[in-house]
C-alpha cells in the first residue's frame, strides 16, 4: 500500500451505534489530520494530530472521538451519532507540523469514508 | 486569520477551450497557497503550490496560477480543456492555519 488509505471506503449506521474509521498513511508523515467534507460546504478542519499529540481539536462535538496510537495510525471513533453527520470524512497527512496550527506542508489525502447516519 | 472565496461553484467549458477558475484570499501574514484537485470517489490531490519563490506557478495537468499580491487573487488556469479535467477543484490558503474554499465543479462538454 502506498500513500494515504482509509477504511471502510462506505459506513452506515444508525444513531446508537458505535464504530470507527480507520486511516493509515505510508509516507513517514508525523502529523495528520480529520476533515468533514459536507455538500456545498467547505472542508472542515476536525482535529489534528503532530507527532501522535493532539494539537487542535475545531470544536467538534464529543461524539467524535480521535485516536492516534502512532504516527502511521489515525482513528475516528463514532457514537450516538446524528444524521447532520452524514458526510465525507477525509484523512490527510503531512511531513510535518507546526505545533498547535496544521503544517504549511502539502496535505496527503485518502479516498474518504462516505458515512451515512440513518 | 485566513480565508478563501471561490467564484462560481460550477464551471462549464467545451473540450479545448480555456480553464479559468477564480480565488480570491485573505491573509494577515505572506500566505502559502494551494490548488487541490478531487475526482470522483477520491480524496483531494495536490495541483499546484505558490510559496512566494514565483508568482507564476506551474501545476500537473497542464495547470498554473498567477499570484496577484495586489488583487489578492490566486486563479488557476489551462490553456486547454480536456475531458479528463472534470472534477472538483479547491483553493487553499494557508499562514499557518489552512483553510479551503468551498470548491468549484468543472465539467467539460465534448
Amino acid at each position: 500500500e502506498t500513500g494515504v488509505t482509509q477504511t471502510p471506503r462506505h459506513l452506515v449506521m444508525g444513531m446508537t451505534n458505535k464504530k470507527s474509521l480507520k486511516c493509515e498513511q505510508h509516507l513517514g508523515h508525523n502529523a495528520m489530520y480529520w476533515y468533514k467534507q459536507s455538500a456545498k460546504k467547505p472542508l472542515e478542519l476536525m482535529f489534528v494530530y503532530n507527532f501522535k499529540e493532539q494539537t487542535e481539536n475545531n470544536s467538534v462535538p464529543s461524539r467524535f472521538s480521535p485516536e492516534c496510537p502512532n504516527s502511521s495510525h489515525l482513528f475516528l471513533h463514532l457514537h450516538t451519532l446524528q444524521p447532520e453527520d452524514s458526510a465525507l470524512y477525509l484523512c490527510a497527512s503531512s511531513p510535518s507540523g507546526t505545533s498547535g496550527i496544521p503544517s504549511t506542508d502539502t496535505q496527503y489525502f485518502g479516498p474518504g469514508t462516505r458515512l451515512t447516519v440513518l | 486569520a485566513q480565508s478563501v472565496t471561490q467564484l462560481g461553484s460550477h464551471v462549464s467549458v467545451s473540450e479545448g477551450a480555456l480553464v479559468l477558475l477564480r480565488c480570491n484570499y485573505s491573509s494577515s501574514v505572506p500566505p502559502y497557497l494551494f490548488w487541490y484537485v478531487q475526482y470522483p470517489n477520491q480524496g483531494l490531490q495536490l495541483l499546484l503550490k505558490y510559496t512566494s519563490a514565483a508568482t507564476l506557478v506551474k501545476g500537473i495537468n497542464g495547470f498554473e496560477a498567477e499570484f496577484k499580491k495586489s488583487e489578492t487573487s490566486f486563479h488557476l488556469t489551462k490553456p486547454s480543456a480536456h475531458m479528463s479535467d472534470a472534477a472538483e477543484y479547491f483553493c487553499a490558503v494557508s499562514g499557518g492555519d489552512m483553510r479551503f474554499g468551498a470548491g468549484t465543479r468543472l465539467t467539460v462538454k465534448p
